[in-house]
């Protein structure tokens, strides 16, 4: 079946430095949506990215969208103990009924 | 208001118990979900309402039963759960701009706790 996986599972980083999780479909996308869960909360929604070869960038993230709309990226410049928490890309299933939620990167950030 | 809100914030059950979760939203979403998640996991959707009406039933155990009152009201009723029916119960919503569910950006209640003993 199709499946939405995300890598690295987790990361630890110091403050300041960069991180970047990776996101890869079976399947192409119509969209993809990023999510934001802090440890003991829920997830917020960060973005939704439809177009090929889609750049957005929010304050210190970067969200990239694949030529094929089968892979996207996160990227985080300067880590900040506010970004600790998983990270999980999103996806609509074959047909669009359904959103798949990929595995989650959890970031651990080290002040 | 961006709100979905959820109650109660935590629960505790025996496996006998009956007990209902609720959710409301004020955003004039007709698209409401029921999600699942489990530690260190992503959620896992349950059943999805759409325009008041169930849309899908991810194969959900007739132990968990969902309604949907209304446009802004979304319940889950549990009966004769299971110790490994603990987990955090979510719920969401969506525009529902289109039938379909997954194409959607969904806005997510900060759940309930849920401890089956």
């Amino acid at each position: 079946g199709q499946q939405v996986m995300q890598i690295p599972q987790y990361q630890h980083v110091q403050e300041g430095e960069d991180f970047t999780t990776y996101c890869n479909s079976s399947t192409t996308l119509s969209n993809i949506q990023w999510y934001k869960q802090r440890p003991g909360g829920h997830p917020v929604f960060l973005i939704q990215l439809v177009k090929s070869g889609e750049v957005k960038k929010q304050k210190r993230l970067t969200f990239q969208f694949g030529e094929a709309k089968k892979n996207s990226s996160l990227h985080i410049t300067a880590t900040q103990t506010t970004d600790v928490g998983t990270y999980f890309c999103a996806g609509p299933n074959t047909g669009g009924f359904k959103t798949i939620f990929g595995a989650g990167t959890r970031l651990f950030v080290k002040a | 208001d961006t709100e979905v809100t959820q109650t109660p914030k935590h629960l505790v059950m025996g496996m006998t118990n009956k007990k209902s979760l609720k959710c409301e939203q004020h955003m004039g979403h007709r698209a409401m979900y029921w999600y699942k998640q489990k530690a260190k996991k992503p959620p896992e959707l349950m059943f999805v309402y759409s325009y008041e009406k169930l849309s899908i039933n991810e194969s959900v155990p007739s132990r968990f039963s969902p309604e949907c009152p209304n446009s802004s009201l979304l319940n889950l009723h549990l009966h004769a759960l299971q110790p490994e029916d603990s987990a955090l119960y979510l719920c969401a919503s969506s525009q529902a701009r289109t039938s379909l569910a997954g194409e959607e950006t969904q806005y997510f209640g900060p759940g309930t706790r849920l401890l089956v003993l």
